[in-house]
């Protein structure tokens, strides 16, 4: 059974960058029918994509955050990381990886997220 | 950028009762269209993919229709567990994704 987790601090300072790590388990990073994802929930709002990237290291932003982004894969680890500069208040949100299908496309396994605030 | 405007956002509704909600995009997306529930406090769950396949596993009370720009999702009979946040999502222009801004699903 293919498993997601997320990791990394759960709080961080204004200004400063955001680093989280999705460690994939139950099946490997790099299947070329896949991308892995980040979408994030701010509290009590709705979803946001921003970004994928699929095994090879190709990389796909949300343009609204595509300055500020960064998505990278460590197939020898079997994760690939997220990258937010410059965060503010409004960065603050729960965190999700998750795995998109490239003919079945959809997201069909989620990590559990983890809360991410940005605060002094 | 695809826009997805989804109604209503939020509705209360009797056990056993119909439920529908709308996704609406702002350009045509063929069936390029899932739907996930959430409840509180958990990821996100795939019940429908492109548009009207059932992810397996999922009740059959739950279904999904619609094309181009015009979809919809509908709890035949609506049971307590159900209660959630529904949300649609878009992959026309894959793997960049949007997602509507969610329906809250309440018990009356």
């Amino acid at each position: 059974q293919l498993q997601l987790q997320e990791s990394g601090p759960g709080l961080v300072k204004p200004s400063e960058t955001l680093s989280l790590t999705c460690t994939v388990s139950g099946g490997s990073i790099s299947s070329s029918s896949y991308y892995w994802g980040w979408i994030r929930q701010p509290p009590g709002k709705g979803l946001e994509w921003i970004g994928s990237i699929y095994y090879s290291g190709s990389t796909y932003y949300n343009p609204s955050l595509k300055s500020r982004v960064t998505i990278s894969v460590d197939t020898s680890k079997n994760q690939f990381s997220l990258k937010l500069s410059s965060v503010t208040a409004a960065d603050t949100a729960v965190y999700y990886c998750a795995r998109l299908g490239t003919i079945g496309v959809h997201l069909d396994y989620w990590g559990q997220g983890t809360l991410v605030t940005v605060s002094s | 950028d695809i826009q997805m405007t989804q109604s209503p956002s939020s509705l209360s509704a009797s056990v056993g009762d119909r439920v529908t909600i709308t996704c609406q995009a702002s350009q045509d997306i063929s069936n390029y269209l899932n739907w996930y529930q959430q409840k509180p406090g958990k990821a996100p769950k795939l019940l429908i993919y492109d548009a009207s396949n059932l992810e397996t596993g999922v009740p059959s009370r739950f279904s999904g229709s619609g094309s181009g720009t015009d979809f919809t999702f509908t709890i035949s009979s609506l049971q307590p567990e159900d209660i959630a946040t529904y949300y649609c999502q878009q992959y026309d222009n894959l793997p960049a994704l949007t997602f509507g801004g969610g329906t809250k699903v309440e018990i009356k």
